[in-house]
């Protein structure tokens, strides 16, 4: 089955700057990559997704790529807000499979 | 519309009983998805319904949990004879087709 890496598990950055989390996954088959976000104690929201025909996708301030070769995609934040601060999810739907595989999420603290 | 809903937001039993949960999912959609997510990681795929029809169940999912979708429309999710081990937010998720997956707030499971 998939098979979904995600790094970093925690990540630090100053309210205005960059933020680049990534994950790579197994099942070269896998054509569909969204992004969620989970505040505690709240349900996870999609805040962005990418299908396997396209290599790189953007909303406002968040953008995601996908190296289908290299079995991996990232999540990139631009101009980070406190808001921002949350874990975020990776996950990858196989060919075949409709279930999602998620990584192990990445905790985004924005410092002030 | 008010997106997924799921019932009860908390269940506390003890071990060896028997729990049910239920899932509303969006209406018009026809996809329904249970999720397994315990502390500090991603959600895990249990199995997913297309109508009323039980397509793909994880290996994750023993013998102990039953889930049903009779009409095409809300789940039920049950787990027999409730092991320590089965405490964890027990997730849903619904979509239309293969479109992206939104989810409910979730039914924490808290086996005493």
């Amino acid at each position: 089955g998939e098979n979904v890496e995600q790094h970093p598990s925690t990540l630090s950055v100053q309210e205005g700057d960059s933020a680049v989390i990534k994950c790579t996954y197994s099942d070269s088959a896998s054509n569909y990559f969204p992004w969620y976000k989970q505040e505690l104690g709240k349900r996870p929201q999609l805040i962005i997704d990418i299908r396997s025909n396209v290599g790189e996708k953007k909303d406002q301030r968040i953008a995601v790529t996908l190296n289908k070769t290299a079995k991996h995609f990232s999540l990139h934040i631009t101009e980070t807000q406190p808001e921002d601060s949350a874990v975020y999810f990776c996950a990858a739907r196989g060919g075949g499979a409709d279930g999602l595989t998620f990584g192990k999420g990445t905790h985004l603290i924005i410092q002030p | 519309d008010t997106g997924v809903s799921q019932d009860p937001r908390h269940k506390i039993t003890k071990r060896g009983q028997n729990v049910t949960f239920r899932c509303d999912p969006i209406s018009e959609h026809n996809r329904l998805y249970w999720y397994r997510q315990t502390l500090g990681q991603g959600p895990e795929f249990l199995t997913y319904f297309q109508n009323e029809a039980q397509l793909e169940k994880s290996r994750l999912l023993s013998d102990r949990f039953s889930a049903e979708r009779p009409k095409g429309s809300f789940s039920t999710l049950e787990i027999q004879r409730t092991e320590q081990g089965d405490s964890a937010m027990y997730l849903c998720a619904s979509s239309l087709h293969t479109e992206p997956q939104h989810f409910g707030d979730g039914t924490r499971l808290s086996i005493l």
